[in-house]
C-alpha cells in the first residue's frame, strides 16, 4: 500500500513567520512530488512542484525534497492571513498516472 | 485560458437514483482523472483516461461506478443506486504530456446523498 503521511495540524503560526509542511511518502519509485493548497469548500489549487532533491523556490514558497529519506517539505515565509489553508502533499510513481495525496496539514496564520 | 470545468457545482439526490456528472479538461490536455474527496481526508484516486482509453481503475471504483471520455474530450461519472456513503466533492483534474504531468483540477462536484 503506497501511503503519503502529514501532520494533520493545525499548524498556527503568526503573520510574518515561516511556517514549515512535512510529509513523507513509503515508494521509493515516486518520482514526482506537489503542493497544493486547499481552502474550504474549494478543490485543490497546485502551489509547487518538484522532481529533483534539493530546493525549489517560487516567490514565498520553498520546497525541499529529499528522496533518500523520502521526505519532501514546503517553506512558506513571510506567512500571511490568507495562506491560511489546508496543504496537500501529493506523490505520483513511476509507473502509475495518478497522486496519491496525504490527508493534509491544515495551517492557519494568525494576525 | 480556460481552466478545468465540472457540471453540476452541487447535486442532491436521494438514495438509489442515479446522478451523471460531466468534466471538461484544459483544452489540448490528453489525460483527465477523477478523483473523490471526504470531509478531513485528501483527494482518492478513481479512474483516468489518456485520450479516449481508460487506462487505470482504483478498487474504489464499484460496479455502481462507471466513467466515459468517448471522443477524448470531456469525461462523464455516472453513478448508479447511489448510497449515502457516496456523499463526497468528486474532483476532476487534467495534465499535459510531459511537464511531469502536473494535474489541475476543476472546481469539483458536491454531491450529497439523502
Amino acid at each position: 500500500q503506497k501511503e503519503v503521511e502529514q501532520n494533520s495540524g493545525p499548524l498556527s503560526v503568526p503573520e510574518g513567520a515561516i511556517a514549515s509542511l512535512n510529509c513523507t511518502y513509503s515508494d521509493r519509485g515516486s518520482q514526482s512530488f506537489f503542493w497544493y493548497r486547499q481552502y474550504s469548500g474549494k478543490s485543490p489549487e497546485l502551489i509547487m512542484s518538484i522532481y529533483s532533491n534539493g530546493d525549489k523556490e517560487d516567490g514565498r514558497f520553498t520546497a525541499q525534497l529529499n528522496k533518500a529519506s523520502q521526505y519532501v517539505s514546503l517553506l512558506i515565509r513571510d506567512s500571511q492571513p490568507s495562506d491560511s489553508a489546508t496543504y496537500l502533499c501529493a506523490v505520483k510513481g513511476r509507473s502509475q498516472g495518478n497522486l496519491i495525496f496525504g490527508k493534509g496539514t491544515k495551517l492557519s496564520v494568525k494576525p | 485560458d480556460t481552466g478545468v470545468s465540472q457540471n453540476p457545482r452541487h447535486k442532491i439526490t436521494k438514495r438509489g437514483q442515479n446522478v451523471t456528472f460531466r468534466c471538461d479538461p484544459i483544452s489540448e490536455h490528453n489525460r483527465l482523472y477523477w478523483y473523490r474527496q471526504t470531509l478531513g481526508q485528501g483527494p482518492e484516486f478513481l479512474t483516468y483516461f489518456q485520450n479516449e482509453a481508460q487506462l487505470e481503475k482504483s478498487r474504489l471504483l464499484s460496479d455502481r461506478f462507471s466513467a466515459e471520455r468517448p471522443k477524448g474530450s470531456f469525461s462523464t461519472l455516472e453513478i448508479q443506486r447511489t448510497e449515502q456513503g457516496d456523499s463526497a466533492m468528486y474532483l476532476c483534474a487534467s495534465s499535459a504530456p510531459g511537464s511531469g504531468e502536473t494535474q489541475y483540477f476543476g472546481p469539483g462536484t458536491r454531491l450529497l446523498v439523502l
